[in-house]
Formats: C-alpha cells, structure tokens, sequence
C-alpha cells in the first residue's frame, strides 16, 4: 500500500541552524501539508501546498519557514534559522484531491530537537 | 474560524468498558468531519470519517455519527481492548477553508488490562 515517507526520522540541530525535512508523498497525490506537533499537544496546520505554490499557511508559518517541491516526488519543509521553541514532531501529509471528504495521508514524522 | 473541540483526558479504562470521547465542531461551510489514531511513537491513521450529516464511519468498532443539529462528532466504540490505547484526535475540513484540515487537542485513552 502506497505511504508517505519522512526523513529523517530524528534531527538534532543547534539554534539558529537550518533544517531541512524531507518528505515523500504518496505518487499520485496533488495536496501535501506540513503539520507541527509540539510534545504533548494538538497537531497544528502549518502549511498546505498544491500546484507548486504554496495555497495556505498558518501564524505559525512565518519567513523562517519555506516549502518546496524540487522534484517531482519530494516535498520540503526549511527552517532557516532555528529555535528552541521550533522542537517539534513534523508530519508531512498528501492528499490525492482537495476536496473535503478526502483523508489526508501523514507520514511517521520528524523529531526535531532543537538545542 | 474553524476549530474543533474534544474532551481533554487522559482517560482510563478497564479492557472490555464502553468508550466515549466527545467532539464537538465550529465550522462556516459544510465540513467534513474525521478521527484520527496515533499509536505510541508512530503518524496519525485515518480511523473514520463522514462527510455529511446523519452519517456514520465506523472502522475496528469504533463509531462516530455526524450530528449537525449538535455540531458534534462523538468517537464510541462498546468494548476496548488494551490494543486501542492510543492518543485519538478528531478534525474537520471545510470546503469554506480550502478544505484544509484542524484538529482538536487530542485525548489519550489507557486501557488496562
């Protein structure tokens, strides 16, 4: 069965690196996100992408976060500068239309520990 | 704008008790409405969904029935097992939104043995 793939798994950076997270959406898919998961709470929307630009983005999505597409399987997410407050679990997801009954697939997620 | 509420937890239980975990919606379109399982250290998996009123998703025995008049999303399921501990999140995508997903805050259900 098709899945959404991230890597890495764990990332441990040092404030003010970048980080980039890597995703693989399921092939066929159209819509891919980015969530957040700060340990212990809600999931929270940071990002929805789909024609190669970005169609929304949360508070939570300011210029330290981008989005990318370099090829035509992966999906992007950089954090240009870090801090101690973006340690989170990232989920990658895709989705195959945008229509409202359709589920959003979510990959394992990235550990990012920010130090 | 759109939000969804659930029932804080943790919540505890003995294997073969009756499950409830409230959810309740705001929405300003016609949303479609989900739960969601995360098992320790893992993604989150579709666990059901329905995407009018007075529908049921149903999937491993849970069940959730779409209430409009209510706005709610209530996930039941009549006898757990420990297998279904796990944290449970609902979420909503509204076509008025970009049909985007928000969930709830999650509630994480123990069963013990």
């Amino acid at each position: 069965e098709p899945e959404v793939t991230q890597t890495p798994s764990h990332q441990v950076t040092q404030m003010g690196q970048e980080v980039i997270l890597r995703c693989v959406p399921i092939s066929n898919h159209l819509y891919f996100y980015w969530y957040r998961q700060i340990l212990g709470q809600k999931v929270e929307f940071l990002v929805s992408f789909y024609n190669n630009e970005i169609s929304e983005k949360s508070e939570i999505f300011d210029d330290q976060f981008s989005v990318e597409r370099p090829d035509g399987s992966n999906f992007t997410l950089k954090i240009r500068s870090t801090k101690l407050e973006d340690s989170a679990m990232y989920f990658c997801a895709s989705r195959i239309m945008g229509l409202a009954g359709d589920e959003q697939y979510f990959g394992p997620g990235t550990r990012l520990t920010v130090t | 704008g759109d939000s969804v509420t659930q029932m804080e937890g943790p919540v505890t239980l003995s294997e073969e008790a009756f499950l409830t975990i409230n959810c309740t919606y705001t929405a300003t379109g016609y949303p479609s409405l989900f739960w969601y399982v995360q098992y320790p250290g893992e993604g989150l998996q579709l666990l059901l969904k329905a995407t009018k009123a007075d529908d049921k998703g149903s999937n491993k025995g849970f069940e959730a029935t779409y209430r409009k008049e209510t706005t709610s999303f209530h996930l039941e399921k009549g006898s757990v097992q420990v297998s279904d501990s796990a944290v449970y999140f609902c979420a909503l995508s509204d076509s008025a939104n970009n049909n985007d997903m928000r969930f709830g805050a999650g509630t994480r259900l123990t069963v013990k043995p």
